[in-house]
């Protein structure tokens, strides 16, 4: 079965400092990957996702991750947060010829000053 | 579009009660999921439907919990009795096709007494 692991349930980050939310997977077959935020009492919002292709995928509101075979994982990056970065970050990850997504813990985004 | 629309947006209700909750999915989408949040577990799969067809409920909990799409464009979730397990924020999402992006709802947050 298909599983996500997103190590680090929360991390505060500098307001301005740049930022890595970490994501690996377990599949066999090539998966398509993807991040969402949720901010307080919201829904999900999709931030990118990747299929094929380039490896290196850019999404919304300067956010980009790498979908790094090898390591199985599929990091997302900002080089400089903005406070109103803070939220809750979801990778998920679904595998074709089947529509279901699975979904990690989820790591919780804290800007400072 | 208005999005998926979940009502209500909250839900207070006394243990052995029977609950009710809507979803409105976005026009045009073939894929309808539940998912039910909680600090515990994550995000969960609850069932989806393809074409108003419920296609896997293995997430399903227990026979308290049962889903149905009448139409393309309204699908509810009914948990009866409900219990104060069942506390949680639960989520409906659509999605145009396969391995497409899933657009979530604002959530239904659900207490049981």
């Amino acid at each position: 079965a298909q599983s996500v692991t997103q190590p680090d349930i929360h991390i505060t980050v500098s307001e301005g400092a740049s930022l890595e939310l970490r994501c690996n997977y377990s599949y066999g077959a090539t998966p398509y990957l993807f991040w969402y935020v949720q901010s307080p009492g919201q829904g999900l919002q999709l931030l990118l996702k990747y299929f094929s292709g380039d490896t290196l995928v850019q999404g919304i509101k300067g956010f980009e991750a790498e979908f790094k075979r090898s390591q199985s994982s599929f990091n997302l990056r900002k080089p400089s947060v903005h406070w109103s970065d803070a939220a809750e970050y979801f990778c998920a990850v679904g595998n074709f010829g089947n529509e279901k997504l699975t979904f990690g813990t989820g790591t919780r985004l804290t800007i400072i000053p | 579009d208005a999005g998926v629309i979940q009502s209500p947006r909250h839900e207070v209700t006394e243990m052995g009660q029977e609950v009710t909750l809507r979803c409105k999915p976005i026009s045009g989408h073939d894929y309808l999921f539940w998912y039910r949040q909680t600090m515990m577990r994550g995000l969960e799969l609850l069932i989806y439907f393809n074409n108003n067809v419920p296609i896997d409920d293995s997430g399903m909990p227990e026979d308290r919990f049962s889903a149905k799409m009448p139409n393309a464009s309204f699908s509810t979730l009914k948990i009866q009795p409900s219990e104060p397990r069942d506390s949680a924020v639960y989520f409906c999402a659509s999605s145009i096709s396969t391995y497409n992006e899933q657009f979530f709802g604002p959530g239904t947050r659900l207490t049981v007494l």
